[in-house]
């Protein structure tokens, strides 16, 4: 199963750009890269989906390198309301026919004024 | 609003009562699915549903018991719990279960056994 590696945790401050950076050296050529978002007490929520180069969208965009082994999930200029649990996810079509999510432990982002 | 509804958001029950999670989705998704997510672990994949039928199951124990009699709405019901079953049961649904779509959760169901 392909698996994840991202940071534990990262702190920023108000009005800064975020990067984070997840590697995933076993992803299948057929994989995508997606990442959600997750705060306390609640369901994750779709951030950004990509399988190569850029892809933006109103709140985030998603470089992926040409190998694909890893990814970066960069958001402008944070604000306290982006303190969360950001995950990076790539899918496992496994024996079933099923498109999994492996979720890891994510990264613990935190916002300070 | 996240077209996934789950309820009850909390639940707090004993080992031997029987009890049931409800999941609700208007998206017009055709698979639904299940996960644990306990303190301090990864979301655990439980079941997968496809147009209303089981696709997967990930080594749950039968005192987890799911029902999808319809494609907008999924039941986890529940008998026997353990102390160990404590934790937030997230629903979620996507397109298809084979497209690769990112797929939408719930708030999830706080559960609490004593």
């Amino acid at each position: 199963l392909a698996k994840t590696t991202q940071p534990i945790s990262m702190d920023s401050y108000e009005g800064q750009e975020v990067n984070i950076t997840c590697s995933h050296n076993n992803i299948a050529t057929n994989d995508y890269i997606t990442w959600y978002q997750q705060f306390p007490s609640q369901g994750p929520r779709f951030i950004i989906q990509g399988y190569k180069t850029k892809v933006t969208n109103e709140v985030a965009s998603l470089f992926i390198p040409a190998d694909r082994k890893s990814s970066t999930l960069s958001l402008p200029r944070v604000s306290l309301s982006d303190t969360a649990v950001y995950y990076c996810l790539v899918g496992d079509w496994g024996t079933s026919g099923t498109y999994k999510y492996i979720f890891g432990t994510g990264t613990r982002l935190k916002v300070l004024a | 609003e996240t077209g996934v509804t789950q309820t009850p958001r909390h639940l707090v029950m004993g080992m031997t009562n029987k009890k049931s999670l409800k999941c609700e989705q208007h998206l017009g998704h055709n698979a639904m699915y299940w996960y644990k997510q306990s303190a301090k672990k990864p979301l655990e994949l439980m079941f997968v549903y496809s147009l209303e039928e089981r696709v997967e199951n990930n080594s749950v124990p039968s005192r987890f018991s799911p029902e999808c009699p319809n494609s907008s709405h999924l039941f986890l019901h529940l008998h026997t719990l353990q102390p160990e079953d404590s934790a937030l049961y997230l629903c979620a649904s996507s397109q298809d279960r084979d497209s690769g779509q990112p797929q939408h959760f719930g708030d999830g169901t706080r559960l609490s056994i004593l």
